[in-house]
């Protein structure tokens, strides 16, 4: 069974700092995706990783995957109070087609 | 282009009643997903379509059927409500080339069961 999980659950940074978040998945997968969720609101594709060693970087968010290690990090540069939302880290489950199991997220607060 | 549409936006329920859950997408993909999002637990996988014609159970299937009336529209039904069903329900769909593009979410179903 696949099992995904996130640390922290919860993070409070100041504005401006640096932090990773963490993905850890139990299972052999090289697909792993990062979702970006605003409260009351649907998820929000942030990156997708295909293969081992891959690296993709948007703004002030970068992530990583090792699939040997089975971990993925969320690296967050500079914190603006705009990336305050919850974030999820999703692997997928099978060999053909996509299936996604997610782990229970990471609620980002940053302030001033 | 819509993108993925579920209908309808709230719902609520008493104990044992029966509904179906719509989602519709138009961007001519493959395979359609059926989550429930549950505060603390992040979304969890209750069914989903590869393609047309055919469905899985995922991780929390029980209470729940499913039907993929055609490359469109993926349906969630409850036969009867139970207090446990109480969440969020968000469809998703994918181009369902493995690895080539990633799930698009619906906007969402919040059901409450009394």
């Amino acid at each position: 069974e696949l099992k995904v999980e996130q640390n922290p659950l919860f993070l409070s940074m100041q504005e401006g700092k640096n932090y990773t978040i963490y993905c850890n998945y139990s299972t052999t997968s090289d697909r792993l995706y990062w979702y970006r969720q605003d409260p009351g609101k649907s998820l929000e594709s942030l990156f997708v990783l295909l293969s081992n060693g891959a690296v993709k970087q948007e703004g002030r968010l970068m992530a990583s995957l090792d699939t040997k290690a089975r971990l993925s990090t969320l690296h967050i540069t500079a914190a603006v109070h705009d990336l305050s939302a919850t974030y999820f880290c999703a692997v997928d489950m099978v060999k053909a087609g996509t299936a996604l199991i997610f782990g229970k997220g990471t609620t980002l607060s940053v302030s001033s | 282009n819509a993108g993925v549409t579920q209908t309808p936006k709230f719902q609520v329920l008493k104990t044992g009643q029966s509904m179906t859950l719509q989602c519709a997408q138009d961007m001519n993909h493959n395979s359609m997903y059926w989550y429930r999002q549950d505060p603390g637990m992040g979304l969890r996988l209750i069914y989903y379509s590869a393609s047309e014609g055919t469905t899985d159970k995922g991780e929390v299937p029980n209470g729940y059927n499913v039907s993929r009336l055609n490359k469109r529209e993926f349906s969630l039904r409850l036969e009867s409500a139970a207090p446990s069903q109480t969440s969020v329900y968000f469809c998703a769909s994918i181009i369902g080339q493995a690895g080539k593009d990633t799930q698009y979410f619906g906007p969402g179903t919040r059901l409450t069961v009394l």
